[in-house]
């Protein structure tokens, strides 16, 4: 079957370092993407990785383990801005075939 | 991203009803695509157009007609739908189907069935 689990919610502080895992099981892997989502808009392009390790794109940082089915999104510098749903989606199959985990909300408290 | 947008934002209709869910994309991308977001449920892909074709209908019930005109519009027809096809309605977009193609989304349609 194809499975893909986060954490459900998550709090963290203003400044802070926060990480987000998501582990995957699908029948076929191309890619793995994370995606943030405010209430009540669309889900916006964060990171994709294929390859195994870290991609860094400022304060948002996305790391794969391909043999583990593994990966984290890591925000640093937390801003009020970040709290937002969370969505990790993994690439299976043909005709661009997107997966979605259920999402983890994420809290941002002064 | 703001090259995809849907109409409209909020939606009532009762299960004899049909409306029509539009979404268009303005970044020259070739293969769109219709999602279900239920409250605390994953994202359920249901259709994807590619150069104006189906390619993938993901066993959705038949009170659910997409239409793809042309690259730029996907259209969603709504028929006799039930209390529990109440959801939030995305639209997406990407340039292809290659590994690595991105898909952009609307801001969505948020569906109420009484």
């Amino acid at each position: 079957g194809q499975n893909i689990d986060q954490p459900t919610e998550m709090t963290a502080t203003e400044g802070a370092i926060v990480q987000i895992n998501c582990t995957y099981q699908t029948s076929g892997f191309n890619g793995l993407f994370w995606y943030q989502q405010h209430a009540g808009e669309a889900p916006t392009f964060l990171s994709y990785n294929v390859l195994d390790g870290l991609e860094e794109k400022g304060r948002f940082s996305s790391f794969l383990s391909r043999s583990k089915g593994y990966s984290y999104l890591l925000l640093k510098e937390l801003q009020m801005k970040d709290s937002a749903s969370y969505l990790c989606a993994v690439k299976s199959g043909g005709y661009n075939k997107l997966i979605f985990g259920a999402g983890t909300r994420l809290a941002v408290h002064p | 991203e703001t090259g995809v947008t849907q109409t409209p934002r909020h939606l009532v209709m009762g299960m004899t009803n049909k409306k029509s869910l539009k979404c268009e994309q303005h970044l020259g991308h070739n293969a769109m695509y219709w999602y279900k977001q239920s409250a605390k449920k994953p994202l359920e892909l249901m259709f994807v157009y590619s150069l104006e074709e189906r390619v993938e209908n993901n066993s959705v019930p038949s009170r659910f007609s997409p239409e793809c005109p042309n690259s730029s519009h996907l259209f969603l027809h709504l028929h006799t739908l039930q209390p529990e096809d109440s959801a939030l309605y995305l639209c997406a977009s990407s340039s292809g189907q290659g590994a690595d193609e991105t898909q952009y989304f609307g801001p969505g349609t948020r569906l109420l069935v009484l």
